[in-house]
């Protein structure tokens, strides 16, 4: 079945380490996208990448950094410079940057 | 201010109630779109629509492009909709999306 994986579900990480989340989408997408969730807040945006070796910052892209090396494959390192990174991470892809909007099913990260 | 408001934030109900949850946007939109969350954090895509009304099973999506208005509808309420449902908005541009903060839905049995 096509869909969005992310790993891992569950990640923690002490002060100063970068980590790396994974995202793979096998539905022929052109755009993918990274998102935050915190409690009572919207989805806010850190990278977008409509096309391979192309992304474009989001409202909070300070601290993340990711590559677009493949069309399925879009991962997001997580930077010992990002001040507050425990939060919960959803990659999602769409057709086009229009098209509706495909999840995974995100990953929590917590920062001991 | 956020550019997509919902309400109410949280919703209690009994099964088989009709529910209705709201969304307003303040920008130009290209189309609204209606996301379900469930407890383990995945989201998954109900509706996405730019005008009239929209129907999939016990779910009906209907937006109002002069009212700036959208709203969710479920009849007949069973526990399993219980689950965060998230409005969002795709802008006039194409470049972005414009999330509300969320309506956390409980169905009672």
């Amino acid at each position: 079945d096509g869909g969005i994986t992310q790993s891992p579900k569950y990640l923690f990480r002490k002060e100063g380490q970068n980590v790396t989340l994974s995202c793979e989408q096998n539905l022929n997408h052109d755009a993918m996208y990274w998102y935050r969730q915190d409690p009572g807040q919207g989805l806010r945006l850190i990278y977008y990448s409509q096309i391979v070796n192309d992304f474009q910052k989001g409202d909070i892209a300070e601290g993340y950094s990711v590559s677009r090396e493949k069309k399925e494959s879009f991962p997001l390192t997580v930077t010992s410079a990002q001040k507050n990174p425990t939060a919960f991470y959803l990659c999602a892809s769409s057709i086009r940057l229009t098209g509706e909007l495909f999840f995974g099913e995100g990953s929590r990260l917590t920062v001991l | 201010k956020n550019e997509v408001e919902q309400s109410p934030q949280n919703l209690t109900a009994q099964e088989g109630e009709f529910i209705t949850i709201n969304c307003s946007y303040s920008v130009g939109i290209s189309a609204l779109h209606w996301l379900q969350q469930h407890p383990g954090g995945g989201i998954v895509s109900l509706f996405m629509l730019s005008s009239g009304k929209k129907k999939h099973g016990r779910l009906i999506a209907t937006i109002n492009i002069q009212e700036k208005h959208s709203s969710l509808h479920i009849t007949a309420s069973h526990p399993r909709d219980s689950a965060v449902y998230i409005c969002a908005a795709t802008s006039r541009t194409g470049n972005q999306f414009y999330f509300g903060t969320g309506t956390s839905l409980t169905v009672i049995p």
